[in-house]
């Protein structure tokens, strides 16, 4: 199994340009999950799906940041305007469907974003 | 709402000594209780994990058991390695909203000395 994907590795971008980062799911998991992860604020859920569908945005920071979920096994994360405050590791994680506390959540390798 | 909280970091051992990092957490429910280890430049893996209460899980020579009582679940190894050097997330997969999403801890980093 290949794996939660991460594309790109790492991002370096000028402060207000757009930034997409994309993930592919293990195959099979029905839930996705973005999260952030800083020195400051530690490791932060930003937004998870289900089955395609946006379950809870509540931890987006503003309305410059977006995910889509098109299909099972592609999702995106938008950062625009991109600015400093948004450099960050940014990770995708996914896990099975099934209605259970004990389903293990598989994280990819990260995306390293530095704004400039 | 649910909680995780860890002990603060970071912890400095030397080789071959005993490894506790204290997780204690609140929750609604039963929830189910992960240790995560992230290595320098990498993601998140799970480490072990705990279904229900005295659960021990273990792995690599790490064990934490599930006390329900005490609503911890501490994380020991008795004899570290420097390749144990790492950031440790203690977690819990909360049960009320009915999708079961993780609440992490601040996470614990360890450096194991030689």
């Amino acid at each position: 199994d290949a794996g939660v994907i991460q594309s790109p590795r790492h991002e370096v971008t000028e402060m207000g340009q757009e930034v997409t980062l994309r993930c592919k799911p293990i195959s099979g998991h029905d839930y996705l999950f973005w999260y952030r992860q800083t020195m400051m604020r530690g490791l932060e859920l930003l937004i998870y799906f289900n089955n395609n569908v946006p379950i809870d945005d509540s931890g987006m920071p503003e309305d410059r940041f977006s995910a889509k979920m098109p299909n099972a096994s592609f999702s995106t994360l938008k950062i625009q305007p991109s600015e400093p405050r948004d450099s960050a590791v940014y990770f995708c994680a996914s896990r099975r469907g099934t209605a259970s506390s004990t389903d293990t959540q598989y994280f990819g390798p990260g995306t390293r974003l530095t704004v400039l | 709402g649910d909680s995780v909280t860890q002990m603060e970091g970071p912890v400095t051992l030397s080789e071959e000594a005993f490894l506790t990092i204290n997780c204690t957490y609140t929750a609604t429910g039963y929830p189910s209780l992960f240790w995560y280890v992230q290595y320098p430049g990498e993601g998140l893996q799970l480490l072990l994990k705990a279904t229900k209460a005295d659960d021990k899980g273990s792995n690599k020579g790490f064990e934490a058991t599930y006390r329900k009582e005490t609503t911890s679940f501490h994380l020991e190894k008795g004899s570290v390695q420097v390749s144990d050097s790492a950031v440790y997330f203690c977690a819990l997969s909360e049960t009320t909203s009915g999708t079961y999403k993780y609440i992490f801890g601040t996470g614990t980093r360890l450096k194991v000395l030689a």
